[in-house]
């Protein structure tokens, strides 16, 4: 599976636009780009998942250029809850043995 | 429903004692996930089963560590004997069908001392 590369930490404050980039130059054409979200003292909660191009959803967008070797994770107009630590996966697409494996994580704190 | 369902939430014990973590996954997912998170190493999988059968289970410590998961609604991750750097926070997570949505339980804290 392609190896993902995210920041190690980002500080916003509320009501500002996020964009958290992931890297993952190695993606293969089966894949799919899949991100997490996780609060203290609780189990990563997935946010939302795409293939290419942009995808958004009640939470939060996620564009994917042509090339797809990155992605970035757009949180619109973030609150202090918001503040978690942001995961970025690369899974095999379709498969029995697809496991998901979770790299350091990107941990945005949002101030007021 | 009611989620990923783990127990016990917590767990203190002494070294070289046995330990024994529940999971119930959500009804009708084929997928269940065992992870254990640590600040220094963050998330890690552990072993995970698909339809019962155990995949792939290259992230397991070592032989004090085990998994079942005898039928589709129930997996138990054992440690023996337990050690203080087996301590942890282990997740158990499932899903339904080869998605990249895992559903995560609150997690079983483990202390050993």
């Amino acid at each position: 599976l392609a190896k993902t590369t995210q920041p190690i930490s980002m500080d916003s404050y509320e009501g500002q636009e996020v964009n958290i980039t992931c890297s993952h130059n190695n993606i293969a054409t089966n894949d799919y780009i899949t991100w997490y979200q996780q609060f203290p003292s609780q189990g990563p909660r997935f946010i939302i998942q795409g293939y290419k191009t942009k995808v958004t959803n009640e939470v939060a967008s996620l564009f994917i250029p042509a090339d797809r070797k990155s992605s970035t994770l757009s949180l619109p107009r973030v609150s202090l809850s918001d503040t978690a630590v942001y995961y970025c996966l690369v899974r095999r697409g379709n498969q029995a043995g697809t496991a998901l494996i979770f790299g350091k994580g990107t941990t945005l704190s949002v101030s007021s | 429903d009611a989620g990923v369902i783990q127990s016990p939430r917590h767990e203190v014990t002494e070294m070289g004692q046995e330990v024994t973590l529940r999971c119930k996954p959500i009804s009708g997912h084929n997928s269940l996930f065992w992870y254990r998170q640590t600040m220094m190493r963050g998330l890690e999988l552990l072993i995970y089963f698909n339809n019962n059968v155990p995949i792939d289970d290259s992230g397991m410590p070592e032989d004090r560590f085990s998994a079942k998961m005898p039928n589709a609604s129930f997996s138990t991750l054992k440690i023996q004997p337990s050690e203080p750097r087996d301590s942890a926070v282990y997740f158990c997570a499932s899903r339904e069908g080869y998605t990249g949505e895992l559903f995560f339980g609150e997690g079983s804290r483990l202390t050993v001392l």
